[in-house]
């Protein structure tokens, strides 16, 4: 069984300040893990993955994100927040037993504040 | 930049009544995904689809829903009798392959709202 915990369901933060939200999981077996992002009226894009290589995973839009077994966490981070970053961040698992499903969080809406 | 389609995007119906929801994967994807996002709630997995049979349903999955790959191009979700708690957000997505490394491609999703 497998599970995804978004630690914050909204988090705000000033234009061109860090971004942090928080991501833990649960697996029984070795995970892939994937942020997407959704904007308004759009499908869920793929910021990031990680697979079982490097343990820092950058992605598009300036977004990284690492995976930190030992935390089950996998925390995404952006140094300098952008107006376009404002958006809906889903904390996605995929467990390695074979299921063919993606196990989402339940999301956090960024906010940026001019 | 290929990209998932669904039509339509929004979706309204009167309890009981079927409804077809449809999708078009990237064209040389091959598995195939339904998912639903009832409002407030997490993104549920509900069915995947290979080679013109279900791979994987979840326990949502019920009689009640089908899926259909009727042309080259089109994948389909259908509700025989749709209930009030169907509503919902449902996203079509589509993969090249299974291994759980895969991308999988979502589409921008159709709002269905049964009264």
């Amino acid at each position: 069984a497998q599970s995804v915990t978004q630690l914050d369901s909204h988090v705000s933060v000033s234009e061109g300040t860090p971004v942090l939200l928080r991501c833990n999981y649960s697996s029984s077996y070795s995970p892939s893990l994937f942020w997407y992002v959704q904007h308004p009226n759009k499908g869920l894009q793929l910021l990031l993955k990680y697979t079982s290589a490097a343990t820092l995973v950058k992605g598009i839009n300036g977004f990284e994100a690492e995976f930190k077994k030992s935390e089950t966490s996998f925390h995404l981070t952006k140094p300098s927040a952008h107006m376009s970053d404002a958006a809906e961040y889903f904390c996605v698992v995929r467990s390695g037993g074979g299921a063919d499903g993606l196990t989402f969080g339940k999301g956090t809406h960024l906010i940026i504040q001019p | 930049e290929p990209e998932v389609t669904q039509t339509p995007s929004h979706q309204v119906t009167q309890m009981g009544q079927e409804v077809i929801l449809r999708c078009v994967p990237i064209s040389n994807h091959l598995y195939f995904y339904w998912y639903r996002q009832i409002l407030g709630q997490k993104v549920e997995f509900l069915v995947s689809f290979y080679n013109n049979e279900i791979s994987e349903k979840s326990e949502i999955f019920d009689d009640q829903f089908s899926v259909e790959r009727p042309d080259g191009s089109n994948f389909t979700l259908k509700i025989r009798s749709t209930k009030l708690e169907d509503s919902a957000m449902y996203f079509c997505a589509s993969s090249e392959a299974r291994n759980r490394q895969e991308t999988q491609y979502f589409g921008p999703g159709t709002r269905l709202l049964v009264l």
